[in-house]
Formats: structure tokens, sequence, C-alpha cells
């Protein structure tokens, strides 16, 4: 069945450097990617979604690439903010259902002033 | 800006009791989902709407868990009998619904639902 594994231990680093998180999934070949911010008690919110013929996607100081020979999706966040921290989630399309998706448990980043 | 309705934000009760969940989507939003979240995981689909229609409900546990959208706006979930384990966040998102794969979904505040 497919798989999303994301970091499980927090991540922690100072203001203004560049936060990486990885999303590594098996057993699948997802179309497209999406990552999620989600903060304590609230839903997620979408953040950008990138598909399987583009490589990298930029949003501000967002970028997400996508690497499906390695079956990986990387997320930089980049000069970091206290803002910034809250837990990411990296989702792929389902099989069956139409535009299903399938979440990763999620990593925590704290960004420290 | 348009958001999804969510209610009641939080929900206690004891087990064997009936709870119920609505949720109002974004309109001109045609489809819908219930997701389920236990703390420390990501969501987990339980059962998916394209307007009036369940297009997947594979993962809902249909001897205790039901849902409906009967006009194909808002829906509600329900459990009978509540579980300690079903004690979650339960979240519905919406989304267009368009043929292009990949429409990012638009989630409510959730429900937090404790079974004692």
């Amino acid at each position: 069945s497919q798989k999303i594994e994301q970091n499980s231990e927090a991540l922690n680093i100072q203001e203004g450097k560049t936060a990486t998180l990885t999303c590594n999934y098996t057993n699948y070949s997802p179309a497209y990617l999406q990552w999620y911010r989600q903060d304590p008690g609230r839903g997620p919110v979408f953040l950008l979604l990138i598909r399987e013929n583009e490589k990298e996607k930029r949003k501000e100081r967002l970028k997400v690439t996508f690497d499906t020979t390695l079956k990986q999706s990387l997320f930089h966040i980049t000069a970091s903010q206290p803002a910034d921290s809250a837990t990411y989630l990296c989702a792929l399309d389902g099989t069956g259902g139409y535009n299903k998706l399938i979440f990763g448990a999620g990593t925590r980043l704290a960004v420290h002033p | 800006e348009a958001e999804v309705a969510q209610s009641p934000r939080y929900k206690i009760t004891e087990k064997s009791q009936a709870v119920a969940f609505w949720c109002d989507p974004i309109s001109g939003h045609a489809t819908l989902y219930w997701y389920r979240q236990i703390l420390g995981q990501g969501p987990e689909l339980l059962v998916q709407f394209q307007d009036e229609s369940v297009v997947d409900d594979s993962q809902l546990p249909k001897d205790r868990f039901s849902a409906e959208r009967l006009k194909g706006v808002d829906s509600t979930l329900k459990i009978q009998p509540a579980e300690l384990g079903d004690s979650a966040m339960y979240l519905c998102a919406s989304s267009l619904g368009s043929e292009l794969a990949g429409n990012e979904q638009f989630f409510g505040p959730g429900t937090r639902l404790t079974v004692l």
C-alpha cells in the first residue's frame, strides 16, 4: 500500500536560516504532491502543489522539489522566521477517489529568534 | 475571504452516545471531504462527496459512522455509538472538484471530539 514518510522529529533552526523538510514515499507514483501548513488546533492550509512533470516550484520564500526517481519531495523555507513555526504536511494524490489525498504525519518546524 | 465552516468546535461526550458534526463548504465547491486526525498523525480520509454522491468511503467505519450531503451543499457526519478510540479532530475540507487533478483543499477549523 502507499506509504508516506516525513521526519517525525521536530526540526529546530535559527531565524534567517533555510529550513528543509523531507517527504519520501513508496509503492506509488503520484501524479502530484501538495504541501500544507498546520498550526496547533487548526485545519491545514494549502501552500504549494507540484506535478510529476515539474522538478521545482517556487512561491515567495517557499520552494518545493519533486524527484520521481528518488520518490522524494523536499520543501524549503528560505530566510525563516519565528512565524514559520508550524507542522508541515506532505500529501500525495491517492488512487481511486476523485482528487483524493493521502497525508503524511507531518514534520514540526520550530524557528528560534 | 470564503471559509469552510464547522460546528461545534469542541464536543465532549460519553461512550455509547451519539454525536454529530456539521460542515458548510465554500460556496461552489463540488467536492467535500471528512477527515479524522489523531494527535501526531496526518489527516485520514473518512468519506469524500462529489456533489451529493459518495465517491469514496473505504475508510469509514460504517457500523458506527454515517455521512450525508443531501442537497450537495452542507454535510453532516454522525457517530453512533461513540467509542473511546473515536477521540480525535474531525476536519472538513472542500475543493472545486474541477476536472483538473490536484485541486487544493480548503479546510475548516475542525471539531475536537473527546469521548469519556
